[in-house]
């Protein structure tokens, strides 16, 4: 069964905390994604990787980073927090190739900054 | 960024009822999916379309591309409770490995 694991369901931080979220596939996929998901704005791309070390910016990158270090693990840090970092945030996987292939999405992790 | 716009936002009928949620875009789309997520879960794939005017069927869901390939529309028939949940489309552009999400649609079936 393919699998998308992010390391937490919930989340509470400070203002001004470094936060990881963390994402693991087991699929042996190139691509993975994160996404940061509010009501109403639907999933909105933050970065993405194709490759290990490799990183491209999506829609909304400011006040994140990402590392991918090894294939399986892509992890997102909020270098800072803030109040309007609060969202759920989404990881997702997909094999290499062009948009067309499915992403397989974790479970979610949602974060509350305070 | 291209956007999607998905219509309605939310949506509450009875069970049995029919309904058709739209995806539309200005711009053109190589390919685009549907995907559906439950509360407390990620995504999960419903469908996939690449060509222009492309139908097809799962089971009481029906999705539809466009000619022109820039709106999608999900016609579910006769709605059951367990169809709840928030339905995305996705779009891709030409070679890029990301996908453009749309805004969602909130569908409740009551029993």
């Amino acid at each position: 069964d393919v699998k998308v694991t992010q390391s937490s369901r919930y989340l509470v931080k400070r203002t001004g905390e470094k936060v990881f979220l963390e994402c693991v596939q087991d699929m042996d996929h190139e691509n993975m994604f994160w996404y940061r998901q509010d009501p109403g704005l639907g999933l909105r791309l933050i970065y993405f990787s194709y490759d290990v070390k490799m990183k491209e910016k999506g829609d909304i990158p400011e006040g994140y980073s990402v590392s991918r270090e090894k294939k399986e693990r892509f992890s997102l840090i909020l270098e800072s927090a803030s109040t309007n970092q609060t969202s759920m945030y989404l990881c997702a996987s997909s094999f290499m190739g062009v948009g067309n292939t499915e992403a397989f999405f974790g479970q979610g992790t949602r974060l509350t900054v305070v | 960024t291209q956007l999607l716009e998905q219509s309605p936002q939310f949506l509450s009928i009875q069970e049995g009822e029919n309904l058709t949620v739209y995806c539309n875009s200005s711009s053109v789309f190589s390919s685009l999916q549907w995907y559906r997520q439950e509360p407390g879960e990620g995504p999960v794939l419903l469908v996939t379309v690449v060509t222009g005017g492309e139908v097809k069927k799962l089971k009481r869901l029906t999705f539809q591309f466009g000619d022109a390939r820039k709106d999608s529309s999900l016609h579910i028939t006769a709605a059951q409770p367990g169809d709840t949940g928030l339905y995305l489309c996705a779009g891709a552009h030409g070679s890029a490995r990301q996908l453009t999400f749309g805004s969602g649609t909130q569908l409740t079936v009551l029993p």
